[in-house]
C-alpha cells in the first residue's frame, strides 16, 4: 500500500550543485506531476506528464527538468541549484481518463545554501 | 489565465463554532474543482471533487458546494482534529494543469 513515494525527505545543496528528486507510484496512474510549495503561495505546478514519454511545463518550470521513461517513475532534476529553489517539493499522481483526485507524496524539503 | 483565490488566509474557531471557507476561481471552462486537506509536514489529502454548479458533497463535518464562480467548504461543529490547511484547486477544460489556491489555515481551539 505504498501509493506515491518520494525520496529523499530532506536535502541540503550548495548553490550550483545538481540533484534528482525521485518519485515513484504503484497505482498504474498515467498522470504524474511535480509541485513546489512556498510559504503563503500554495502549490505551484512545475512539470507534469500524462503518460510515459510525454511531459509538459507547468507554471514555474525554469531550472527544472523531467523525464518519464516508465509509468511508475517521474524524477525531477535540478540542473544548477539556486537559493530561490529552496522549497518543499511534492509529487502527485492520478488517473487521466476521469480526473477525480490526485494522490500526493510526503514531500521533499530542499534547502539550497 | 486560470486563477484561484482562497479566503480567509487564516481562521480561528472555537470547538463547535461552525463556519465556511471560500474558494473563488476564474477558469475558461471548469473540468473539476478539488478540495484537499494538508497537515503540517505532510502531503495534501484529497477531500472532494465537484464538477458542476449546484453540486454538493459531504464527509463527516465537512460539506463542499459549488457555484459558477466560487466554492464553499462548510465546517459544522468543528473539532480540534479538523485543524489543518485546506486547499482548493481547479482543473480547466482540455487541461491537465491543476491550479491551487494559497490555502486557508484553520485552527480549532478546544
Amino acid at each position: 500500500n505504498a501509493g506515491v513515494t518520494q525520496t529523499p525527505k530532506f536535502q541540503v545543496l550548495k548553490t550550483g550543485q545538481s540533484m534528482t528528486l525521485q518519485c515513484a507510484q504503484d497505482m498504474n496512474h498515467e498522470y504524474m506531476s511535480w509541485y513546489r510549495q512556498d510559504p503563503g503561495m500554495g502549490l505551484r505546478l512545475i512539470h507534469y506528464s500524462v503518460g510515459a514519454g510525454i511531459t509538459d511545463q507547468g507554471e514555474v518550470p525554469n531550472g527544472y527538468n523531467v523525464s518519464r521513461s516508465t509509468t511508475e517513475d517521474f524524477p525531477l532534476r535540478l540542473l544548477s541549484a539556486a537559493p530561490s529553489q529552496t522549497s518543499v517539493y511534492f509529487c502527485a499522481s492520478s488517473w487521466t481518463g476521469q480526473f477525480t483526485e490526485a494522490f500526493f507524496g510526503q514531500g521533499t524539503r530542499l534547502t539550497v545554501v | 489565465e486560470d486563477q484561484v483565490t482562497q479566503s480567509p488566509e487564516a481562521l480561528r474557531l472555537q470547538e463547535g463554532e461552525s463556519s465556511s471557507l471560500n474558494c473563488s476561481y476564474t477558469v475558461s471552462g471548469l473540468r473539476g474543482l478539488f478540495w484537499y486537506r494538508q497537515d503540517p509536514g505532510k502531503g495534501p489529502e484529497f477531500l472532494f471533487t465537484l464538477y458542476s454548479a449546484g453540486e454538493e458533497k459531504e464527509k463527516e463535518r465537512l460539506k463542499a458546494t459549488l457555484t459558477k464562480k466560487e466554492s464553499f467548504l462548510h465546517i459544522t461543529a468543528p473539532k480540534p482534529e479538523d485543524s489543518a490547511t485546506y486547499l482548493c484547486a481547479v482543473l480547466a477544460d482540455s487541461s491537465y494543469k491543476l491550479i491551487f489556491g494559497s490555502g486557508t489555515r484553520l485552527l480549532v481551539r478546544p
